[in-house]
């Protein structure tokens, strides 16, 4: 049972313009939300996080916005540069438990 | 110092042979981590080390082997491994147990790209 599903496998965008990248998940006892970022033969690098006490954490051009009533969180990129291209994975956690992360959403920034 | 260290970063073996993967941090992070990831798929946890002491291990096959020195060295030791054991092996490391959240951010090593033949 995936926990944590990421439903867009890849998303396509034009230099400049937002990303947004969705992640939802089921269990309700997820209260910490991360996004990771992948490049190809490279550990993924953390990138920003939202605790489930906040519905929205910003950092630079990362915005992370988190609706608990929906189980749902999304990732925003503005603007979208061609550096992005990675693949990007959300996870979540339960206090004192583990990082369960979705299946990840190629992103492709067309320049 | 902000990063995890992995070595080897590549590694072919046998599946009689036995090998060890490599992982260091210095930033004093007190949780290390080992995942498995195979292509296509999210990182899997297999070990959380924490206080160097084994606090969670994903059912994995004993021939699967972790062991922690010190708190700013983690090891995976190999025998006897499957050619479907082929996979990156990522270390993660993180500030520990303390506060809500367990797992805090995790900072990833780069992997070893282990091939089993």
């Amino acid at each position: 049972d995936q926990q944590v599903k990421q439903n867009s496998p890849s998303l396509s965008v034009q230099e400049g313009r937002i990303s947004i990248l969705n992640c939802d998940y089921t269990n309700s006892m997820f209260d910490y939300f991360l996004w990771y970022k992948k490049y190809p033969a490279e550990g993924p690098t953390f990138l920003i996080s939202i605790s489930s006490i906040k519905d929205k954490n910003e950092d630079g051009r990362f915005t992370v916005f988190l609706n608990k009533s929906a189980k749902h969180l999304s990732l925003h990129i503005v603007p979208s540069q061609p550096g992005d291209s990675a693949v990007y994975f959300c996870a979540a956690s339960a206090a004192g438990n583990k990082l369960t992360f979705g299946g990840g959403t190629r992103v492709l920034v067309k320049p | 110092d902000t990063e995890v260290t992995q070595t080897p970063k590549h590694l072919v073996m046998g599946m009689t042979n036995k090998k060890s993967l490599k992982c260091e941090q210095h930033m004093g992070h007190r949780a290390m981590y080992w995942y498995k990831q195979k292509a296509k798929k999210p990182p899997e946890l297999m070990f959380v080390y924490s206080y160097e002491k084994l606090s969670i291990n994903e059912s994995v096959p004993s021939r699967f082997s972790p062991e922690c020195p010190n708190s700013s060295l983690l090891n995976l030791h190999l025998h006897a491994l499957q050619p479907e054991d082929s996979a990156l092996y990522l270390c993660a490391s993180s500030f520990g147990t303390s506060g809500r959240s367990f797992s805090n951010e995790q900072f990833f090593g780069p992997g070893t790209r282990l091939t089993v033949l």
